[in-house]
């Protein structure tokens, strides 16, 4: 079947506007994750959402950025007033039940903010 | 706190020669303990778990708990394996997420 999608692949904002990026899981998979993978940072986790379980939120860095998941299965990661320091590919990953099960990624977005 | 370290931000070794890369943690309780890999231009991807004591690919990692080390390790490094990994230790307990180390680049030169 199909694996973890995200879209888009690349946006470019300018900085103080709002962005909107997509993830749709791997169909079945009741866990779904957001990172960010900045240069030379590496991976950094942000919202981690099981089932109907209230998301872990805590990796967010701050109240600017959102993130929610309709329906069990498509998610949406939203930064408001985007700043400079937000440019990173964003990935998506999905697991059929918890943390400890294979993640399957995504091809991640690449946000650039002027 | 839970902690992964990887120390290395890049290694680079010749075709043939062995490779270990380093993966320490600092855990509560018996995490289970992950590698996984990006090859240039694909997605991350997962070579291996501790708990499968799989080779994959030729890699092989073992979970020392007195070290609280999972060195991942291959005996003769081929060019096709150059790629970024990052070790990640996951816990049934706080976060629920995976923890990545901050990752290796290994460089395989012909």
């Amino acid at each position: 079947g199909a694996g973890v999608s995200q879209s888009p692949s690349n946006k470019v904002t300018e900085k103080g506007k709002d962005v909107e990026l997509r993830c749709d899981p791997i169909s079945g998979h009741t866990a779904l994750y957001w990172y960010r993978q900045s240069l030379g940072q590496g991976l950094e986790f942000l919202i981690y959402f099981q089932g109907n379980s209230a998301p872990d939120k805590s990796g967010l860095p701050s109240d600017r950025f959102s993130a929610e998941r309709t329906g069990g299965s498509v998610s949406t990661l939203t930064i408001q007033r985007t700043q400079q320091e937000d440019s990173a590919v964003y990935l998506c990953a999905s697991s059929l039940l918890r943390g400890g099960d294979e993640q399957f990624f995504g091809p991640g977005t690449r946000l650039t903010v002027l | 706190a839970q902690r992964v370290t990887q120390p290395e931000k890049l290694l680079s070794v010749f075709k043939g020669a062995p490779v270990e890369l380093k993966c320490n943690y600092s855990y509560s309780g018996s995490p289970e303990l992950f590698w996984y890999v990006q090859y240039s231009r694909q997605r991350l991807q997962l070579l291996l778990r501790h708990i499968s004591r799989e080779s994959i690919k030729g890699f092989t990692a073992d979970l020392n708990k007195g070290e609280t080390s999972f060195h991942l390790k291959k005996p003769f490094a081929q060019e096709e394996d150059s790629a970024m990994y990052y070790c990640a230790p996951w816990a049934d307990t706080g976060r629920r997420a995976l923890t990545f180390g901050s990752g290796t680049r290994l460089q395989v030169q012909p």
